[in-house]
Order: structure tokens, then sequence, then C-alpha cells
């Protein structure tokens, strides 16, 4: 199936600094999305993209559909310390499935 | 509007037993996926039901099965279990079998086989 790597794997990071990361896929998706999951807790939608180079935004959060549509990234400006937890970038080509990535886990050091 | 909401949230159960988790839908959505998380690792699909009907299924042994009610909501169920099925089981809800809008989640239920 769909690989989809993410990278960095984890981040440890001053609160107020801005935070880039990013995921690649080995087949084309239609559609991106981005989700935070705290401990214990399943995963939050955050952002969702549906069109090769969309750029979006939802508050201090900025995501882009890449234009290979391949790949993805997220951007969080200003980090806070509830921004700590796992980000996971899923993506969708014409099925019923979202390909998860492996995660990437922020750690924000006040 | 309530979430989607999931029982037991932990659960320990012995290598060989059998086990079925429960789902209840977001209020309005009629398309239950079921997801397994590993430690460390991301979501991997099981299977998705739509109108109670399965619509779509990843790469699970046929030991996981499903049911879903005319209400929505649904039940994984997993026979002969073994000590790689120990993971966060998370079931999602939408509007619709192909949503490209995103699913919401469940808190999970937590799986220990030993």
């Amino acid at each position: 199936g769909q690989q989809l790597n993410q990278s960095p794997q984890s981040m440890f990071i001053q609160e107020g600094e801005d935070v880039s990361m990013n995921c690649t896929s080995s087949s084309i998706f239609n559609t991106w999305l981005w989700y935070k999951q705290d401990p214990g807790e399943g995963p939050v939608l955050l952002i969702a993209l549906y069109k090769a180079g969309e750029l979006t935004s939802n508050g201090r959060l900025t995501a882009q559909f890449g234009i290979t549509r391949k790949d993805s990234f997220l951007n969080i400006s200003a980090s806070i310390p509830s921004d700590v937890g796992i980000y996971f970038c899923a993506g969708k080509n014409t099925g019923n499935q979202f390909y998860f990535g492996t995660g990437t886990s922020l750690t924000v050091i006040p | 509007e309530t979430g989607v909401t999931q029982s037991p949230t932990h659960l320990i159960k012995t290598r060989g037993q059998q086990v079925t988790l429960r789902c209840s839908s977001q209020s309005g959505h009629n398309t239950v996926s079921w997801y397994q998380q590993a430690l460390g690792q991301g979501p991997q699909f099981i299977f998705q039901y739509y109108r109670e009907e399965e619509n779509g299924r990843g790469n699970f042994p046929p030991r996981f099965s499903g049911l879903q009610f005319p209400n929505y909501s649904s039940e994984l169920n997993v026979n002969a279990l073994e000590l790689d099925d120990s993971a966060l089981y998370l079931c999602a809800s939408s509007l619709g079998s192909g949503n490209n809008y995103g699913y919401t989640f469940g808190s999970g239920t937590r799986l220990t086989v030993v």
C-alpha cells in the first residue's frame, strides 16, 4: 500500500518559535489532511486540502498541498505549549481509505 | 451534537480469545471506519461500513470483521487474538462513504493481548 513518510520524526522547540513539518508519498493523492493527536485521544482534524498548490490556514496553522500531489507541508507559527502532540498527515485518492503518515512528535519548551 | 464514542476504553485479552469493540457515530453521520494504531505508528485502515454494508477494506485478515446497525453504530470483532493485535483501535464517522472532508475520530479502545 501507499507509504507516507513524515519528517522530522520529532521536534523540540522553544515556545514562540515557528515549526515546519512535511509529508511525502510514493503515490499521488487528491486530498491531504493534517491531524493532531494528544495522548489517549483520537486524532483531531486541523486542516484539509483538496487541490494541488492549495494553501490553507487555520489560525496559526498553515498547510500546503504540493504541486506534485505527492507531498504536503504544515507550518505552525509562534508555537505555544498546547501545540504539544503528534501531528499526522493523511492522504486519500479515489478510494474510501485515508493513508496516514508516521507522525511528527512536537515538544514545546516553555 | 454528540461526538464519536467508543467502548470500552481499555481491554486486556488473552491470545486466542475473541473481542468485540463498539462505536457510536457522531449524530448525522452514516459511515463508520475502523483504524488500528500500533504504538508509535499512524492509524492503519481496517474497513469502512456504509448503510450496514462493508464498503472498503484494508490489508487485514478475515478474523477482523465488523457490523453496522440501522442507527449507524458499529462493532469491530477480532477472532483468534494474536499478540500483535495489541493496539489502539479507532473508530471514525463521516457523512457519506466517499467523504473527502476527513473523519471525526473517537478516543479509541486500547486493546492489550497477553
